[in-house]
C-alpha cells in the first residue's frame, strides 16, 4: 500500500543546514516531490526528483534518493527565517499523477 | 504564481447545507484535482478530472461530487455538509504530459 512518513517538527539555527527526511513504501513511485507551505498560504513546489535518479541539486536544495531504503531527503543549506514553514514530501504513483502527501515536516529556524 | 483561483476562500456552513467550492485555471491544463488538508494527515485526495467530464474519485471522496463542464473550471460540492468536512480545500493543475502539479490558494470551510 502506499504511506508516506516523515518526522513531525524539525529545529535548526540561522546559517545551519536542514535536512527533512521522508520514507515511502511503494516501489512504483514515479515521482517523488518536496512541497512548502508557509502559514495560511498554499503549497509551492520546491523541487521533485524522478525515481531513477539518486539525486538533483537546485540552489540551496538537494534532494537524495535511496531506492533501496525507499528514502528520500531534502538539504537545504544555509538554512534562512524564511526558510521557517512546513515542508511536504510526497510520491505520485498512479496515472494522472495524483499525489499521496506524507504528514508533513514542520521547520522551525531560530536567529 | 500558476494561474489559479479559489472561490469562496472562506465559508462558514451549516450541518446538512449544500456547498460548492469553485476553482478556476488560466492555465489551460488537462489534469485537476482537489484535496483537503486536515491537522495530522496532510493532503488526501478527494477527486481529481483527467478532462472535461473526465473525473475519478480518490481516497477521502464519500460524502463529495465534482463536475467539470469545461476545461477551466473543476467544481466541488458537499451534497450535505457535514461536521467531518470542516477543512482547508486545496485545487491543484498539472498540464498533460508533465510532472509538475501546482497549488491555489486553498478553501477554509468550516461546517457548523
Amino acid at each position: 500500500g502506499e504511506d508516506v512518513e516523515q518526522s513531525l517538527f524539525l529545529s535548526v539555527r540561522e546559517g545551519d543546514s536542514s535536512v527533512i527526511n521522508c520514507t515511502y513504501t511503494d516501489s512504483s513511485s514515479t515521482y517523488l516531490y518536496w512541497y512548502k507551505q508557509e502559514p495560511g498560504a498554499g503549497l509551492q513546489l520546491l523541487t521533485y526528483i524522478f525515481s531513477n535518479m539518486d539525486m538533483k541539486q537546485d540552489q540551496r536544495l538537494t534532494v537524495l534518493l535511496n531506492k533501496k531504503d525507499k528514502h528520500l531527503s531534502l538539504r537545504i543549506a544555509d538554512t534562512q527565517t524564511g526558510d521557517s514553514a512546513i515542508y511536504f514530501c510526497a510520491e505520485s504513483i498512479r496515472g494522472y499523477s495524483t499525489l499521496t502527501f506524507g504528514k508533513g515536516t514542520m521547520l522551525l529556524v531560530s536567529p | 504564481d500558476a494561474g489559479i483561483t479559489q472561490s469562496p476562500r472562506h465559508k462558514v456552513t451549516e450541518t446538512g447545507t449544500p456547498v460548492t467550492l469553485r476553482c478556476h485555471q488560466t492555465e489551460n491544463h488537462r489534469y485537476m484535482y482537489w484535496y483537503r488538508q486536515d491537522p495530522g494527515h496532510g493532503l488526501r485526495l478527494i477527486h481529481y478530472s483527467y478532462g472535461v467530464k473526465d473525473t475519478d474519485k480518490g481516497e477521502v471522496s464519500d460524502g463529495y461530487s465534482v463536475s467539470r463542464s469545461k476545461t477551466e473550471d473543476f467544481l466541488l460540492t458537499l451534497e450535505s455538509a457535514t461536521s467531518s468536512q470542516t477543512s482547508v480545500y486545496f485545487c491543484a493543475i498539472m498540464e498533460a504530459g508533465g510532472y509538475e502539479q501546482y497549488f491555489g490558494p486553498g478553501t477554509r470551510l468550516t461546517v457548523t
